[in-house]
């Protein structure tokens, strides 16, 4: 168990609709990361969160939005869903201050797959 | 912005032999990580490296981090059917954004 959250495991939905995925972050990290991962491809990078501010952005499309809560959970948004907007999507916590210092080893959700139908 | 490349995309061998996966980034980083995917899994970290020219071995995986700290390599030695998954790097950048970018990982499949 790595300790990072994700609701839902699974959706599935139709084309045009809106969905919302969420992460629980692992206690005490700072930093969230979104993640998409379409079939045998690599990991995409969408958004990065550090304590509530928008970090870095790569390439999320503008139907896609995101935020990262007070509590440190953050909440995925896609809209308008496409057939190829099905993937899984990953979330990932990092950054968190231990003994030595920062501590930035990235531990990831199981992830939610989404299917567009 | 930060890149991270990885070669190759994808790897197979047969078992018993070699395999090496190449990581190399657009800045210099203040440290390089190494993670596997399993098959259906997500992906697990697997090491940090941070020290300029800095080896680590774990049993059969040799992780190698270069003098100017902007590339890595990834080498496993005689693979086991165990060893397939994708690996990815990533990395830190020195800046103080610490921003974690993943490489795009190669898919290593072992042929019995």
């Amino acid at each position: 168990d790595s300790g990072v959250t994700q609701t839902p495991k699974h959706l599935i939905t139709a084309t045009g609709q809106r969905v919302t995925l969420r992460c629980s972050p692992r206690s005490g990290d700072l930093s969230v990361y979104w993640y998409q991962q379409s079939l045998d491809q690599g990991l995409q990078f969408l958004i990065h969160y550090y304590n509530g501010e928008e970090r870095a952005k790569g390439n999320i499309l503008e139907r896609f939005s995101a935020q990262q809560f007070p509590d440190l959970h953050s909440e995925l948004n896609l809209s308008s869903l496409e057939l190829g907007d099905s993937a899984l999507y990953f979330c990932a916590s990092s950054l968190r201050l231990e003994g030595r210092g920062l501590n930035t080893e990235a531990f990831f959700g199981q992830g939610t797959r989404l299917t567009v139908v | 912005g930060q890149q991270v490349m990885q070669i190759p995309q994808y790897q197979h061998v047969q078992e018993g032999e070699d395999f090496t996966t190449y990581c190399n980034s657009s800045t210099t980083l203040s440290n390089i990580q190494w993670y596997k995917q399993r098959p259906g899994g997500h992906p697990v970290f697997l090491i940090q490296l941070v020290k300029s020219g800095e080896v680590k071995k774990q049993k059969r995986l040799t992780f190698q981090f270069g003098e100017a700290k902007k590339n890595s390599s990834l080498h496993i030695t005689a693979t086991q059917t165990t060893d397939v998954g994708t690996y990815f790097c990533a990395g830190i950048s020195s800046g103080s954004a610490r921003q974690l970018t993943f490489g795009s990982g190669t898919q290593l499949t072992v042929l019995p």
